[in-house]
């Protein structure tokens, strides 16, 4: 089956901790995107990337970082420097061309301890 | 700024009555629009989209376009408990890559 894997599923941060967030997509979708998800609010985009080696900040960039060595996998990292990590973080791909909406991973929730 | 916005809710309606959300869009070039449901904890589910002006039908969902107006709807016919959930509006266009602007979403309460 066709879709996208965020690992884990739920994840704990110490201070000044940097993590690493996963996320693989089987679909052969060319656009990847991670967002943010804060309880009751919507979704803000921290990064994305329309093609393998490139990639683009979103609306809250700061403290994050990602990498796309390949085209299935979009991996987050949360920085120590990103202050007020506790969230939900999803990632989601689609296709480039023409649009089709979005695909969603499960999420990942990760909790400052 | 592309913005697209929805009454943040809660909108409660009884079992068995027709639910309606709405959302409007400020950029004109957009053309595809989606409905996405996401129940809490879990990540949002593609449920409709729509492309053209007018009315999209799929079992008790219909999604609504006014490309004139800006103004996208979803209504959920004969509305059930288990449809109690936040419903997101997205609309993306060749203007920005194909990339959607979400709302904020508008949370749905069926109560029995």
């Amino acid at each position: 089956d066709g879709g996208i894997t965020q690992s884990p599923k739920y994840l704990f941060r110490k201070e000044g901790q940097n993590v690493t967030l996963s996320c693989e997509q089987n679909l052969n979708h060319d656009a990847m995107y991670w967002y943010r998800q804060d309880p009751g609010q919507g979704l803000r985009l921290i990064y994305y990337s329309q093609i393998v080696n490139d990639f683009q900040k979103g609306d809250i960039a700061e403290g994050y970082s990602v990498s796309r060595e390949k085209k299935e996998s979009f991996p987050l990292t949360v920085t120590s420097a990103q202050k007020n990590p506790t969230a939900f973080y999803l990632c989601a791909s689609s296709i480039r061309t023409g649009n089709y909406g979005y695909t969603f991973g499960s999420g990942t929730r990760l909790t400052v301890v | 700024q592309k913005e697209v916005e929805q009454n943040s809710g809660p909108l409660s309606v009884p079992e068995g009555a027709i639910a309606s959300l709405n959302c409007t869009y400020s950029d004109r070039g957009s053309q595809s629009f989606f409905w996405y449901r996401q129940y809490s904890g879990k990540s949002p589910e593609l449920i409709m989209s729509i492309y053209s002006n007018g009315d999209k039908e799929d079992g008790r969902f219909t999604a609504q376009l006014n490309k004139a107006s800006q103004y996208v709807s979803l209504l959920i016919r004969d509305s059930q408990p288990s449809d109690s959930a936040t419903y997101l509006c997205a609309g993306g266009g060749p203007n920005a890559g194909n990339m959607l602007t979400f709302g904020g979403g508008t949370r749905l309460m069926v109560k029995p």
